[in-house]
């Protein structure tokens, strides 16, 4: 166990539909951030935040939207879903806003769109 | 943009073999270079990391350097076991300027027969 927990461990959902992906960092960890695997396009860096604040962005689709709250934990939003979106979606955390800190990866969310 | 290219594999080798995983990187600047390794249904671990030119990286017997010279941080372990079969993921990162997320390469699956 990482320490970093995603939920669900398993996402199946239509085209055109809204899901949210929960993960909750490593405790004492202030960073978030979030990744895309597929196979196509490898690991994708998508959106990154740190107590709270956005802090970098990397290649998120404007479909797609994140957010930290108060006590740490983030949500990754994903609307009018397409068929391409099926990937596996991990969070990361880390104690700081570097990631030369070194990153604890979560077990993902594997998301299918049918 | 920044790039990190390593060989896809798979790579299969017999238990006790040498192993070599070839990974070389395109960056500006001065990256933070990283070995991440991902087992099957899992997320992905820090195996190792040097944050500059000649430094080498070293855990449960991998080893890597950092060659700024040849834009390269290569994986190696002298005798490799049934159980290090997984893919291997090479990213850099920048330690300066603003926080980022990581830039991996696409993977290197590796298969370990006994």
């Amino acid at each position: 166990d990482s320490g970093v927990t995603q939920t669900p461990k398993h996402l199946i959902t239509a085209t055109g539909q809204r899901v949210t992906l929960r993960c909750s960092p490593r405790s004492g960890d202030l960073s978030v951030y979030w990744y895309q695997q597929s196979l196509d396009q490898g690991l994708q860096f998508l959106i990154q935040y740190y107590n709270g604040e956005e802090r970098a962005k990397g290649n998120i689709l404007e479909r797609f939207s994140a957010q930290q709250f108060p006590d740490l934990h983030s949500e990754l939003n994903l609307s009018s879903l397409e068929l391409g979106d099926s990937a596996l979606y991990f969070c990361a955390s880390s104690p700081g806003d570097r990631v030369s800190y070194g990153y604890t990866f979560g077990s993902g969310t594997r998301l299918t769109v049918v | 943009g920044d790039s990190v290219t390593q060989m896809e594999g798979p790579v299969t080798l017999s238990e006790e073999a040498f192993l070599t995983i070839n990974c070389t990187y395109t960056a500006t600047g001065y990256p933070s270079l990283f070995w991440y390794v991902q087992y099957p249904g899992e997320g992905l671990q820090l195996l190792l990391k040097a944050t500059k030119a000649d430094d080498k990286g070293s855990n449960k017997g991998f080893e890597a350097t950092y060659r700024k010279e040849t834009t390269s941080f290569h994986l190696e372990k002298g005798s490799v076991q049934v159980s290090d079969s997984a893919v291997y993921f090479c990213a850099l990162s920048y330690s300066g300027g603003g926080a980022d997320g990581l830039t991996f390469g696409k993977g290197t699956h590796l298969i370990i027969q006994p």
